[in-house]
């Protein structure tokens, strides 16, 4: 079974438009995260909730709105997308303070 | 604020060779860390992670590292690789176990010569 899982996993679309991305974790854990993954593969925190609540908030443009509706779900919801937002984005969670972090396979998102 | 300097972008390795990928960190307090992994494609896997004690670390696919705070280095080893290990390597650092969020660096991109 995946552990952590996101959907989809190639998206591809025009800009202006409003797109969302859908993880999921299986593992129990309390930490969920989202990360960004720039052409030169530099990963950056861009969010975290811990218990359905907003704990990171790097700063991310405000058109990127991440929602939380368990603790088993985190999904990132960006509106009217620019070129700069292609990237992979990548889905982790944790569980207590010294677990590490378990990341999805990643959205690589294109905008066109 | 934390940082984490992986120096080498790329390194080629010949297949049975012996690997060191260097990190360097800067961190305020005791620092925990993490060398992942990520195929083409794929995700991040965790090879292995130092939070206290032993500061030789084992972990998965028989790649090991070492904490040096002197240095402040967390070098990745492996004695002998394998054409399977050609990926990007990721060193990262953060308070307690990641969950307030790792610091990744750049990178080092590994390529195995047959």
């Amino acid at each position: 079974d995946t552990a952590v899982s996101q959907t989809p996993k190639y998206l591809v679309t025009q800009m202006g438009n409003d797109k969302s991305i859908k993880c999921e974790q299986n593992l129990g854990h309390d930490t969920m995260y989202w990360y960004k993954q720039d052409s030169k593969k530099f990963l950056k925190i861009m969010f975290s909730y811990n218990n359905k609540e907003l704990i990171i908030n790097e700063t991310v443009p405000n058109r990127f709105s991440p929602k939380s509706p368990d603790k088993a779900h985190l999904n990132l919801h960006i509106n009217s997308l620019e070129l700069g937002d292609s990237a992979v984005y990548f889905c982790a969670s944790s569980g207590d303070g010294n677990s590490p972090l378990h990341f999805g396979n990643g959205t690589r998102l294109t905008v066109t | 604020a934390q940082s984490v300097t992986q120096p080498d972008i790329h390194i080629t390795v010949s297949e049975g060779a012996s690997l060191e990928l260097r990190c360097n960190y800067s961190y305020g307090a005791t620092p925990y860390l993490f060398w992942y992994v990520q195929s083409p494609g794929q995700g991040l896997q965790l090879l292995l992670k130092y939070f206290s004690g032993d500061t030789l670390v084992q972990g998965i696919k028989g790649f090991e590292a070492e904490f040096k705070r002197s240095q402040s280095s967390f070098n990745l080893r492996k004695p002998s690789v394998h054409w399977s290990d050609a990926a990007e390597y990721f060193c990262a650092v953060g308070a307690r176990g990641g969950a307030d969020g790792l610091t990744f660096g750049k990178g080092t991109h590994l390529i195995i010569q047959p």
